[in-house]
């Protein structure tokens, strides 16, 4: 069986701050990675994902995470983060042909 | 990107009704429906997983005579909580999916948030 761990419920961070969400998975077999925001009052969107080739995956807004095999980890990193980055983060990991399983999410707070 | 539907969006209903959430794929077929629930500050736990003309899969634990999946075509799924009570509040999310192997990808809906009075 599939589990996602992230380890941080709350990240509070001031504006232009680096920030990591954490989040280790575990699983017997292969696994896809996946990293989700779910902004106030909106529906999920897929931020990056991990599914082969090169371990360090980015997203179209500055984020990036490393897939770690070796630590079965997937921690999502952005340099310098901004007050519309505030919204709740999920970890996700899949097998070939299963559904999606989410770790717990960690809210990521932004101020100035 | 693929756009998921719900609807309704926010529903209250007395304890004992049954209420049906809709969930429509609007630009593409999707191969397989998921149904999710979240509860507030946890994490989304999957439900059930359904095709198109098959029975539903449910999750260890969910109750499937109490959580009616219908999957009536490849762009509609619908969750009907049947004798709803207020432990079944909750925000339901519905999810689709199309491709296989590295293109797959799920698209999730907005939710619906459901208060039973």
């Amino acid at each position: 069986a599939q589990s996602v761990t992230q380890l941080d419920s709350q990240v509070p961070v001031f504006e232009e701050a680096p920030v990591e969400l954490r989040c280790n998975y575990s699983s017997s077999v292969s696994v896809y990675l996946f990293w989700y925001v779910q902004y106030p009052n909106q529906g999920l969107q897929l931020l990056l994902k991990y599914l082969s080739g090169s371990t360090l995956v980015e997203s179209i807004n500055g984020f990036e995470a490393e897939f770690n095999k070796s630590q079965t980890s997937f921690h999502l990193r952005k340099p310098s983060v901004h007050i519309s980055d505030t919204a709740e983060y999920f970890c996700a990991v899949r097998q070939a042909g299963t559904a999606l399983i989410f770790g717990k999410g960690t809210t990521l707070s932004v101020s100035s | 990107g693929a756009v998921v539907s719900q609807h309704p969006s926010r529903v209250i209903c007395k304890s004992g009704t049954s209420v049906k959430i809709e969930c429509r794929s609007l630009d593409f077929q999707a191969t397989t429906m998921f149904w999710y629930r979240q509860f507030p500050k946890q994490s989304l736990m999957l439900m059930a997983t359904s095709n198109e003309g098959s029975k539903a899969t449910y999750e260890q634990g969910v109750e499937k005579d109490k959580f009616l999946i219908n999957h009536a075509s490849l762009t509609l799924s619908t969750l009907t909580v049947t004798s709803a009570h207020p432990e079944d509040s909750s925000f339901y999310i519905c999810s689709a999916s199309r491709g296989t192997g590295g293109g797959y990808e799920q698209f999730f809906g907005p939710g619906t948030r459901l208060t039973v009075l």
